[in-house]
């Protein structure tokens, strides 16, 4: 079967690092993206990676590695508006979406 | 980016009705769109797939009969919860793919139906 494993939920302090691991198993693979949904809104897109290595895009970087099916989302200086869930989706080899549950992340000052 | 509409935002209906959810693409034509539904706590669902043009791709366990979906231009895609219960109050979210290219996907601001 088809599966996405991230934890949770995680507690940071504002200012400080947080990394965000995700594993996958999946039919196929065409892409990992990772989401941030604050609650009672719908997701919005942070990154893609398809590629193993290491993408920044200004305070978060997302890092993928195809052989052990696993990528993290690595936030830096965090700020209280960094508080919501952040979702990690699989493109399999129907180009499918397969998401994983959300880890949600709290922002303590 | 993009920018992916959804109305209503908020809609509360009697057990029994029917409630109709409009999707659109404003600036782009969106060849295919995705239905979602989340619960609370819970991730993106995906109900179904449709394509304009063509009918609805259904994921396993959605009633179609239930979620009816018309894609009827490249800009808009409805669904419309028939005989509404309240198992079926939810978040109902949209996606809208440009192109092949799957990081073209944009997601619509949501519904919220609650069902009394």
């Amino acid at each position: 079967g088809q599966n996405i494993d991230q934890p949770t939920e995680m507690t940071a302090t504002e200012g400080a690092i947080v990394q965000i691991n995700c594993t996958y198993q999946t039919s196929g693979f065409n892409g990992l993206f990772w989401y941030q949904q604050h609650a009672g809104e719908a997701p919005t897109f942070l990154s893609y990676n398809v590629l193993d290595g290491l993408e920044e895009k200004g305070r978060f970087s997302s890092f993928l590695s195809r052989s052990k099916g696993y990528s993290y989302l690595l936030l830096k200086e965090l700020q209280m508006k960094d508080s919501a869930s952040y979702l990690c989706a699989v493109s399999d080899s129907n180009y499918q979406l397969i998401w994983g549950a959300g880890t949600k992340l709290i922002i303590k000052p | 980016g993009a920018v992916v509409s959804q109305h209503p935002s908020r809609v509360i209906c009697k057990s029994g009705t029917s409630v109709k959810i409009e999707c659109r693409s404003l600036d782009f034509q969106a060849t295919t769109m995705f239905w979602y539904r989340q619960f609370p706590k819970q991730s993106l669902m995906l109900m179904a797939t449709s394509n304009e043009g063509s009918k609805a791709t259904y994921e396993q366990g959605v009633e179609k009969d239930k979620f009816l979906i018309n894609h009827a231009s490249l800009t808009l895609s409805t669904l419309t919860v028939t005989s509404a219960h309240p198992e079926d109050s939810s978040f109902y979210i949209c996606s809208a793919r440009q192109g092949e290219e799957i990081e073209t996907q944009y997601f619509g601001p949501g519904t919220r139906l609650l069902v009394l």
